[in-house]
Order: C-alpha cells, then structure tokens, then sequence
C-alpha cells in the first residue's frame, strides 16, 4: 500500500459551494499530481507540481487550484462547485528514479466528488 | 487522441484461465506502465517496461513491448477471482504542451466468473 491519502473519500455538496480536496504523502517524493476520471473513462491530469512552491496546470483544463507549500501536502480546491466538476479526483505522487521517461506513481484511493 | 488505447474494452474469463490485453500508443515513449485499478479505488502499479526492454515479469505478469508496432500486452496467468479490476496502461508521451504525469488509456476492465 502507498502512503498517500486523500480526504474526504467521497462528498456530495450543493452548487456554488467552495470545496477542498485534501491529499498528503509522507514518502517525500518531490513530484505531485491530480488526474480526474469519470466513470469507466480514463484519467486526465488537470495539476502537478515538482516541489514546494510549483504548481502547473495539466493535459485537461480545470476550474480547480492547488497549492504546495509542504512537500507532503498538495491540495485542490474548487472555488464555487459546479454539476459539471461531479467525477472523481485522484492525488498520486512520484520520486525521480527514472533517467528517461516517467517514473513510478503512487495513487491515493480518490476523492469521488458529486455536485448537486 | 488517446495516446495509449487499451484492447479488448472489455473482458470476462473463468478462474485459472489466462487474461491477455493490449496497449497501443501514438508516438515514441521513453517507458511504459501497466496499473490496476479496482473498483472506486485508486491505481496501484503493476510493472514498468523501458523502451529498450522486449519483456519483463512479475510473479504471475507477463508484459511485452514493441516499438516497432508502438504496441504492449499484459498477460495473466492463471487468474484469479481477485485479478478483477480495470487495467491501464500509460505512457509518458505527451500529445501536446509540456505537462509531466502519465497519459492513461481508457483501460481494460476484466472479469473473472469463479
């Protein structure tokens, strides 16, 4: 089991409604990242980070911001939740093993999020 | 486009059985990664294969690459009620831009009937 977790698992929340998704890892991997996923689709990554203080948006435009300010600690938040931002959020992180290519990433088990 | 597409969509197989799915990919990659994703849950990492690598193993998974066809397979051997999961691909390519992360197909959801 990777050790990175992401509160809360689920949340169902009305519209206009201002939310955060938390993730941490305590593995002090530098690289973090969001990927959202509908169901029985495949991930799009939205945000990722290298380190404390970088933040970058990802393939998938997103409403959503993140901070880093800790290593461990990679948040989202959705200002004003809307039905359309109704999917699941999945944090993952990775260290820089690989000299080419992507490395390795730990998932954390998602945040499947319902705007009503 | 979907840099990584998985093949068959879907894929339902008794226990014991072998499960075998493919990967298609668009444009040249550095590695390639299977993961395994159960229902509601996050992916967990099955197996990384680099680009000058043909074939790798672990315990009862078997992958292999070719570059030539932009194409890898994940075999199963000997499934088991538990190998129930959808399985993805991914790739580090980008199609566009200059994001990091991976790129994941839609994935393969495979079944086994006990």
């Amino acid at each position: 089991e990777a050790d990175i977790y992401q509160t809360p698992r689920y949340l169902v929340i009305g519209t206009g409604k201002k939310i955060t998704l938390e993730c941490s890892q305590t593995m002090g991997h530098d690289k973090m990242y969001w990927y959202q996923q509908d169901p029985g689709m495949e991930l799009h990554l939205i945000h990722y980070s290298y380190g404390v203080n970088s933040t970058e948006k990802g393939d998938l435009s997103s409403e959503s911001t993140v901070s880093r300010i800790r290593t461990e600690h990679f948040p989202l938040t959705l200002e004003s939740a809307r039905p359309s931002h109704t999917s699941q959020y999945l944090c993952a992180s990775s260290e820089s093993k690989e000299i080419v290519g992507r490395d390795t990433q730990y998932f954390g088990p998602g945040t499947r999020l319902t705007v009503l | 486009s979907q840099q990584g597409e998985e093949d068959p969509q879907a894929l339902s197989i008794q226990e014991g059985e072998n499960a075998t799915m493919n990967c298609s990919y668009k444009t040249s990659i550095n590695n390639l990664q299977w993961y395994r994703q159960n229902s509601g849950r996050g992916l967990v990492h099955l197996i990384l294969i680099r680009s000058n690598e043909r074939e790798k193993h672990s315990g009862r998974l078997r992958v292999t690459l070719d570059t030539s066809k932009k194409s890898s397979s994940l075999l199963i051997t000997a499934s088991r009620a538990a190998d129930t999961a959808s399985y993805f691909c991914a790739t580090d390519a980008r199609t566009g831009g200059g994001a990091d992360g991976l790129t994941f197909g839609k994935g393969t959801h495979l079944i086994i009937q006990p």
